[in-house]
């Protein structure tokens, strides 16, 4: 029960931009979009989140549609280093279980 | 700064031993506490959470148990290993964050072999 789906893999040229989709249609207005992302064997690392602006920090910028329905994570300039499993999550303010779906694989090739 | 500490890094046990791993978080007070574990090429799995001292919700059945003896300590358990407990268990914390939203912060994680 993630409540978010995302493609299982994609993956992109070293020195482009990854845009990495997410769909959480049943969020709800209290709900924040987390991104995630774990590189193997290692503990999922915090990227951003939002809650209906677009945000920007020096790892990621997160848009998210007027609709709240979806959001993209872009990594503006990826390089072999950020090939890992990236997870997209809703979370509430208030004891919000911290749940996990699949993610969705990143491989960024040279 | 808010920290949180997972030990040991790997440990390999024989089928039938106990376990014990333990969790203690720094730099924040009324955290909710999680346990995941995560099998070969799987994704994260929920096994418990915790929301305060003493109270544990089991998320799967299964052959481990949970304990929150502190507001900043969680301990996972097993009287009795099995080869299927063998993952990568992380320990999580997360706590409502004063800009919106809840923060969440894992461990690095043990390595669990049952032999």
């Amino acid at each position: 029960d993630a409540k978010t789906t995302q493609p299982t893999s994609m993956d992109c040229a070293e020195g482009r931009a990854a845009n990495l989709p997410c769909n959480h249609s049943t969020i709800s207005g209290n709900e924040y979009v987390y991104w995630y992302r774990q590189i193997h064997s290692q503990g999922p690392q915090y990227i951003i989140h939002g809650l209906k602006n677009n945000e920007t920090n020096e790892m990621a910028s997160l848009i998210i549609t007027e609709d709240r329905k979806s959001s993209t994570l872009i990594l503006p300039h990826a390089t072999l280093r950020d090939t890992a499993v990236y997870y997209c999550i809703v979370l509430t303010g208030a004891n919000s279980k911290l749940t996990f779906g699949k993610g969705i694989t990143l491989s960024v090739r040279p | 700064s808010q920290t949180i500490h997972q030990w040991p890094a790997t440990l390999v046990q024989p089928v039938g031993s106990p376990l014990s791993l333990e969790c203690t978080v720094e730099g924040t007070s009324n955290p909710n506490l999680y346990w995941y574990r995560q099998a070969a090429g799987r994704g994260l799995q929920l096994l418990f959470y915790s929301v305060g001292i003493g109270q544990i919700s089991s998320e799967v059945p299964q052959n481990l148990s949970a304990s929150r003896p502190q507001d900043r300590q969680f301990i996972l358990s097993s009287k009795k290993l099995l080869l299927s407990d063998s993952g990568f268990y992380l320990c999580a914390w997360s706590v409502r964050s004063k800009f919106g939203g809840t923060e969440a912060f894992f461990g690095q994680g043990t390595r669990l072999t049952v032999v």
